[in-house]
């Protein structure tokens, strides 16, 4: 059974920056093949692709986000981190971690379950 | 915005086969693999059809993906109430360096 878990504050004011954590169990984040990507949701709308570390630590990010998105991995944790700065009320949002292992690596299988951020003062 | 696009909206009364269409474009669909998302309201994605046409284990027969060019669809046949859901096609884009998601198409059952 996979398991990803999103973790982070519910809420944020603006111009602070976002630190989410997406913890592992089963595999390590260093597997072989291992990709994981952030995605995020603003309520009543569309999924949008954040950005992406690799097992060798290979980083992608979305091209209109790229210079306020950094991503890491913690291997002693089992854990991929995303960090936001200058948030922003547009940037209030269902935040996912997922990973590409399973099925296809270029595109996200299993999900976690999402954690709610909301940006205000 | 979107650069692959979905009808914001489909429909269909129990038992129907309806159709979800997923249009890109050469960098994305038209030279990359497809996958289909199904969420259900206020629940986390979860993968539908990956590599254009293939289910996952769990995933019932009567969902199918299929991709031609520059476009992918996906059909659901035998439709059900408990597919009412939101159904999002993705894609890798070799111009932009990242994962595309279409706009998402709201299915209603009937």
């Amino acid at each position: 059974q996979v398991t990803l878990k999103e973790s982070g504050p519910a809420l944020v004011k603006p111009t602070q920056t976002l630190t989410l954590t997406c913890t592992f169990s089963e595999l390590s984040v260093s597997t072989a093949g291992m990709r994981v990507s952030w995605i995020r949701q603003p309520p009543g709308r569309a999924l949008e692709w954040l950005a992406r570390i690799d097992w060798d630590d290979d980083k992608f990010y979305s091209t209109s986000l790229r210079t306020r998105l950094t991503i890491s991995r913690d291997t002693s944790k089992n854990q991929v981190v995303l960090t936001m700065t200058n948030m922003d009320p547009v940037d209030t949002a269902t935040y996912y971690c997922a990973r590409h292992f399973d099925y296809t690596s270029s595109l996200p299988d299993s999900w976690g379950q999402g954690t709610l951020v909301s940006v205000s003062s | 915005q979107s650069v692959l696009t979905q009808p914001p909206s489909a429909s269909g009364t129990p038992g129907q086969r309806v159709t979800i269409s997923c249009s890109g474009g050469s960098s994305n669909i038209g030279s990359n693999i497809v996958n289909w998302y199904q969420q259900l309201p206020g629940t986390a994605p979860r993968l539908l059809i990956y590599t254009n046409d293939q289910r996952p284990s769990g995933v019932p027969d009567r969902f199918s993906g299929s991709r031609s060019g520059t476009s992918a669809s996906l059909a659901i046949s035998g439709l059900q109430s408990e597919d009412e859901a939101d159904y999002y096609c993705a894609a890798w884009d070799d111009r932009l360096n990242g994962v595309l998601f279409g706009g998402g198409t709201k299915l209603t059952v009937l």
